[in-house]
């Protein structure tokens, strides 16, 4: 199974900040990996698909790059509603494995 | 508008089954391939299992695989999950989710809401 590692676990920011979050596959995926956005108490979204495509009606602030097994999403400047759990997951193969997440907390 | 609402999720006790259902509206469900995905409280998301559009391809992962069936009948638009041999473990919200077409394993660009299976004695 492909293991995907996302780092860190959590983060605290402000409004207006600049974030990266990463996610390492254990095995290349060449660009098969997909960021999602889940909010308390609500279904992921999706955000970014093969690595770097922005979903659409997903806002620009939000950016994906990476190939092989080192991926970044990218928040350019954080906004009160992106205060939520980020997940990476992979779609190279048909177990679509998900890495741990990542909890965007106010600083 | 796509709509995906999942429904079947109770309380039962550990060994026992439950079928969860999916219900999809707003596209045409037959050309689409369709996943389960669960998160148990407080954790993160575990794919369980894929069902490709005409029913040709199923995956499990392991930690379900002999234990759950899934199903579709595009003549209803909808999707299954038969639940045996329930565990502790098996305790999360359960997910529905379509795969974007164009790719032979897509990422999920419409979810349902979840349903809460609890499994306890």
């Amino acid at each position: 199974d492909i293991q995907m590692t996302q780092s860190p676990s959590s983060l605290s920011a402000s409004v207006g900040d600049r974030v990266t979050i990463t996610c390492r596959a254990s095995q290349d995926i060449t660009n098969y990996l997909n960021w999602y956005q889940q909010r308390p108490g609500k279904a992921p979204k999706l955000l970014i698909y093969t690595a770097s495509n922005l979903q659409s009606g997903v806002p620009s602030r939000f950016s994906g790059s990476g190939s092989g097994t080192d991926f970044i999403l990218t928040i350019s400047r954080l906004r009160p509603e992106d205060f939520a759990t980020y997940y990476c997951q992979q779609s190279y193969n048909s177990f679509r494995t998900f890495g741990q997440g990542t909890k965007v907390e106010v600083k | 508008e796509v709509q995906l609402v999942e429904s079947g999720g109770h309380l039962v006790q550990p060994g026992g089954s439950l079928r969860l259902s999916c219900a999809a509206s707003g596209f045409t469900f037959s050309t689409y391939t369709m996943n389960w995905v669960r998160q148990t409280p407080g954790k993160g998301l575990e794919w369980i299992s894929f069902v490709s559009s005409s029913s040709r391809n199923i995956y499990y992962a392991d930690s379900v695989k002999g234990r759950f069936t899934i199903s579709r009948d595009n003549a209803k638009n909808s999707l299954y999950l038969q639940m045996n041999s329930l565990r502790d473990g098996d305790t999360a919200v359960y997910y529905c989710a379509r795969a974007m077409v164009g790719y032979n394993y897509g990422p999920f660009d419409y979810w349902g809401q979840g349903t809460l299976v609890t499994v306890s004695s």
